[in-house]
C-alpha cells in the first residue's frame, strides 16, 4: 500500500495550463477507472475535484480535467487562477478493495 | 445541507485509547458508505478505513489493521473510529468523509485533532 507518486510541486503563470502527473501500479491506478482528485487549501478539508478518472461534481470548474494511460492519472488545471493555489492529492481503489492516496501536489501560480 | 461534524480528539499517551465520533446530517446515512481519513501535521492524507452502509463490509490500511476498528450507528447517524495502542505516528487531523460517488468522497467534516504523545 505504497503511496502514489506525485509531484512535489507544480507552477504556471495564471492563464496558463499545467498537469499534475499520479503514478501507481497495475494493482491500483492501472487496474480500475476509479480515480478521483482532491483540492485542499490550507487548514481546509479536502474538496472533491475529479471523479472516476475523468467526471467533475456538479459545481466544480471545467478548468479541470482529469484523464489515465495505464498507470498514470492525471489532472489538468486550465486557465490557472490564483484561486487554485492549493494542495492536490489523487486517490485510487486498489485490487486489495482499499484506497490509496498520492504523495500530494503543491500548486503555485506565479 | 450535507454536514459532517468529527469529534472525541484529543490528547493521549503512547499505548492509549481514544474514540472519534461523526455526526452525520442532511442525507440518510445508511445508504452510503464512508470513510476515515486522516493527515499528520504538515504531511499528506492517509485513508485509514471503509465501511458500507449496513458494517458489514469493512476495510483498513495495514497500519492500523488489529489496532484500530470503524463502525457505524446508523441510527443515530453517526461513525466512529475506535482507536487503540496508540502510536506517536497515528497523530493526525482524522476526517471523516461520504462516498457519494463510486469510489469518491463528496463530503468531508472538518476533521478532528489525536495527539499522540507522553
Amino acid at each position: 500500500q505504497s503511496a502514489l507518486t506525485q509531484p512535489a510541486s507544480v507552477s504556471g503563470s495564471p492563464g496558463q495550463s499545467i498537469t499534475i502527473s499520479c503514478t501507481g501500479t497495475s494493482s491500483d491506478v492501472g487496474a480500475y477507472n476509479y480515480v478521483s482528485w482532491y483540492q485542499q487549501h490550507p487548514g481546509k478539508a479536502p474538496k472533491l475535484m475529479i471523479y472516476e478518472v475523468s467526471n467533475r461534481p456538479s459545481g466544480v470548474s471545467n478548468r479541470f480535467s482529469g484523464s489515465k494511460s495505464g498507470n498514470t492519472a492525471s489532472l489538468t488545471i486550465s486557465g490557472l487562477q490564483a484561486e487554485d493555489e492549493a494542495d492536490y492529492y489523487c486517490n485510487s481503489y486498489t485490487t486489495s478493495s482499499t484506497y490509496v492516496f498520492g504523495t500530494g501536489t503543491k500548486v503555485t501560480a506565479l | 445541507e450535507v454536514q459532517l461534524v468529527e469529534s472525541g480528539g484529543g490528547l493521549v499517551q503512547p499505548g492509549g485509547s481514544l474514540r472519534v465520533s461523526c455526526a452525520a446530517s442532511g442525507f440518510t446515512l445508511s445508504t452510503y458508505w464512508m470513510s476515515w481519513v486522516r493527515q499528520a501535521p504538515g504531511k499528506g492524507l492517509e485513508w485509514v478505513a471503509n465501511i458500507n452502509g449496513d458494517g458489514s463490509s469493512i476495510h483498513y490500511v495495514d497500519s492500523v489493521k488489529g489496532r484500530f476498528t470503524i463502525s457505524r450507528d446508523n441510527a443515530k447517524n453517526s461513525l466512529y473510529l475506535q482507536m487503540n495502542s496508540l502510536r506517536a505516528e497515528d497523530t493526525a487531523v482524522y476526517y471523516c468523509a461520504r462516498y457519494g460517488y463510486y469510489a469518491a468522497m463528496d463530503a468531508w467534516g472538518q476533521g478532528t485533532t489525536a495527539i499522540v504523545s507522553s
